[in-house]
Formats: structure tokens, C-alpha cells, sequence
């Protein structure tokens, strides 16, 4: 069965650069979010689409951006990379709320 | 403020030891979600609890959700090392705020 794809699966970035990370939902899957966990701590929600359209914000900072494409994949863009973004950025999918969410293995960030 | 709370953070227990994971909140929740999450891996949906007092089976892990739906338990039974991970609780509607965690190691 296809799952949720993210891409890539590691990056390393300069303090000050950008970053897009990349995620393709499960087919038919109409919710789309975006969680962001640093070490040793739980998955924090940062974002999440409904049908191409945001659905939701969390603690995501304004250096960040998000959307939702037309074929429902999503990019997630960071810019002006600081240290403590380096976290595991995770995406998730699901169809209807309360089912719960698959979600991708997740890139890896590392600000240098 | 963290709104589900787990306990124990950490456990560290024999193969063939039972265990109890515990996800407690003051707030009502309409469903709850385990999940196993493995390093470097996303988490991997175990099981959704949606009415108050369900018992779900999962082979040698049994969940419980509170008869109030504000808490939750997940219990593994004679525990492998396979079983080895972080154990998140998560709940909401259509955004999961997730659990403190619970980091289990179970020795060979």
C-alpha cells in the first residue's frame, strides 16, 4: 500500500539558508500536517491542510511557510535557518479527522 | 502547558514482564491514538479509540479509553524487545496534540 512519502530524507543547511521539504499524501487522503519534534521530545503541530486550503496553525514560526499543491502534495519552505531548527520535520496524512494520521519517516534537518 | 501527560516517561523492563503505559488529560476528547515511534522513523498509528470504556486488542497489547474519554492506557503483555520504542499518546479532532511520551526498552 502507498504510504506518505517525504522528501529528502536528510538535509543539511547553513545558518541564514533556506530549505524546502517536500511530502506526498496518500492517494485520497484530504488532510495534510506538518509536525516538527526535536531530540527526546514528542512531535510539535506546526501546520496542516484541508483540501489544498490551511486548516490549521500551530507553533510554526514566521520564517516558515506552507502549502498544499493541486495534486495535494505539500512543501514545507524555512527560511533565514536557524540552529534550533534542527529537528525531525514530520508529514502526515488522513481522510476525515479523528482517524488517525500515517505519517512519512520524516526529514531530518540539520542547521550547521 | 502540555495537555496529555504520560507516564512513565521512561521504562526499562525484562522480555516476559507485563507493562502499563498511562495517557491522562484534564480535557475530553472525542478519540485517542497510540502510536510506536521508532529513532529516526515517523510514528506507526497502533490503534484509535473513540468511545468511552472501549477495550482494543492488538495481538499482546491491550488499549483502554477512559469511561470520561479524557485518558487512556495501553497495556503489553510478557513485553519483547521488539516492543522496544516511544509510545505516544495523541488526541484531538483534526489536529492531534501529542503526549509527553513513554520510552520503553525491553531487555533480552
Amino acid at each position: 500500500a502507498a504510504g506518505v512519502i517525504q522528501s529528502p530524507r536528510h538535509l543539511i543547511k547553513e545558518k541564514r539558508e533556506t530549505a524546502t521539504l517536500k511530502c506526498y499524501p496518500i492517494p485520497r487522503h484530504d488532510t495534510v500536517y506538518w509536525y516538527q519534534q526535536g531530540p527526546g521530545q514528542d512531535p510539535q503541530f506546526l501546520i496542516s491542510f484541508y483540501e489544498k486550503m490551511q486548516s490549521d496553525k500551530g507553533s510554526i514560526p514566521d520564517r516558515f511557510s506552507a502549502q498544499q499543491f493541486s495534486d495535494y502534495h505539500s512543501e514545507l519552505n524555512m527560511s533565514s535557518l536557524e540552529l534550533g531548527d534542527s529537528a525531525l520535520y514530520f508529514c502526515a496524512s488522513s481522510l476525515g479527522g479523528g482517524n488517525g494520521y500515517t505519517f512519512g519517516s520524516g526529514t531530518r534537518l540539520t542547521v550547521v | 502547558t502540555q495537555l496529555l501527560e504520560q507516564s512513565p516517561q521512561f521504562l526499562s523492563i525484562q522480555e516476559g514482564e507485563n507493562l502499563t503505559v498511562y495517557c491522562n488529560s484534564s480535557s475530553v476528547f472525542s478519540s485517542l491514538q497510540w502510536y510506536r515511534q521508532e529513532p529516526g522513523e515517523g510514528p506507526v498509528l497502533l490503534v484509535t479509540v473513540v468511545t468511552g470504556g472501549e477495550v482494543k486488542k492488538l495481538k499482546r497489547l491491550t488499549f483502554q479509553f477512559g469511561d470520561a474519554r479524557k485518558d487512556s492506557s495501553l497495556h503489553i503483555t510478557a513485553a519483547q524487545p521488539g516492543d522496544t520504542g516511544l509510545y505516544l499518546c495523541a488526541a484531538g479532532t483534526y489536529k492531534y496534540i501529542f503526549g509527553t511520551g513513554t520510552r520503553l526498552k525491553v531487555l533480552a
